[in-house]
């Protein structure tokens, strides 16, 4: 069974640091990896998919990576910003006989970028 | 195009009362989810569709959910009467072809059963 992991469950770092949040999984028979972000009281915002033949994307001050060997999924965000407060969360398609199988949420990471 | 839009943003109801959810995808987007959301479970899948076909119910956490997708434009949760325990928040998302899988959210409807 597929479970979804992240660590730390919250965060809270000066402005303008780098930082790191991590998202495992435990079975790596996974068709993609998407993270997002929520805001309170919000939907969910789609940051970054990364296919499972990739190893990293890219999007302005974020950047994601993948192993899926290991099971583990790195978000990096750059010069963090006050605005960059949310909960992070990751999520995996498990491969299936069907197109779309299982979509797994981790349980998120909370972010505090202190001005 | 709007975005995926979920309506009631909010809906707060009385325990044996039904609830019904309601849903517009983006145009074009092959795939619905619904989603639960709550403090101590996270983010849940409950069924998802694919060009209106229910294709995996096996989320929903009993039968007094339903869900329908009369049409590629609209989809409907229906809980049916309606329990404290229920109370979250519940999204649906939509997806384009396999080929490129990336979910679009709603807002989401917050939910209350008193």
């Amino acid at each position: 069974k597929q479970e979804v992991t992240q660590i730390p469950a919250a965060l809270s770092v000066p402005e303008g640091e780098n930082l790191v949040l991590n998202c495992s999984f435990t079975d790596s028979a996974i068709y993609n990896l998407q993270w997002f972000r929520q805001d309170p009281g919000k939907g969910l915002t789609s940051l970054l998919l990364i296919q499972s033949s990739q190893r990293e994307q890219t999007s302005g001050r974020l950047n994601a990576s993948l192993d899926k060997s290991s099971g583990r999924s790195t978000l990096y965000i750059a010069a963090s910003q006050p605005g960059d407060s949310a909960t992070y969360l990751c999520a995996v398609r498990a491969l299936g006989k069907t197109s779309y199988d299982k979509v797994i949420f981790g349980p998120g990471t909370s972010l505090s970028v202190i001005p | 195009d709007a975005g995926v839009i979920q309506s009631p943003r909010h809906e707060v109801t009385e325990m044996g009362q039904e609830v019904t959810l309601r849903c517009k995808p983006i145009s074009g987007h092959d795939y619905l989810f619904w989603y639960r959301q709550t403090m101590m479970r996270g983010l849940e899948l409950l069924i998802y569709f694919n060009n209106n076909v229910p294709i995996d119910d096996s989320g929903m956490p009993e039968d007094r959910f339903s869900a329908k997708m009369p049409n590629a434009s609209f989809s409907t949760l229906k809980i049916q009467p309606s329990e404290p325990r229920d109370s979250a928040v519940y999204f649906c998302a939509s997806s384009p072809s396999t080929q490129y899988n990336e979910q679009f959210f709603g807002p989401g409807t917050r939910l209350t059963v008193l």
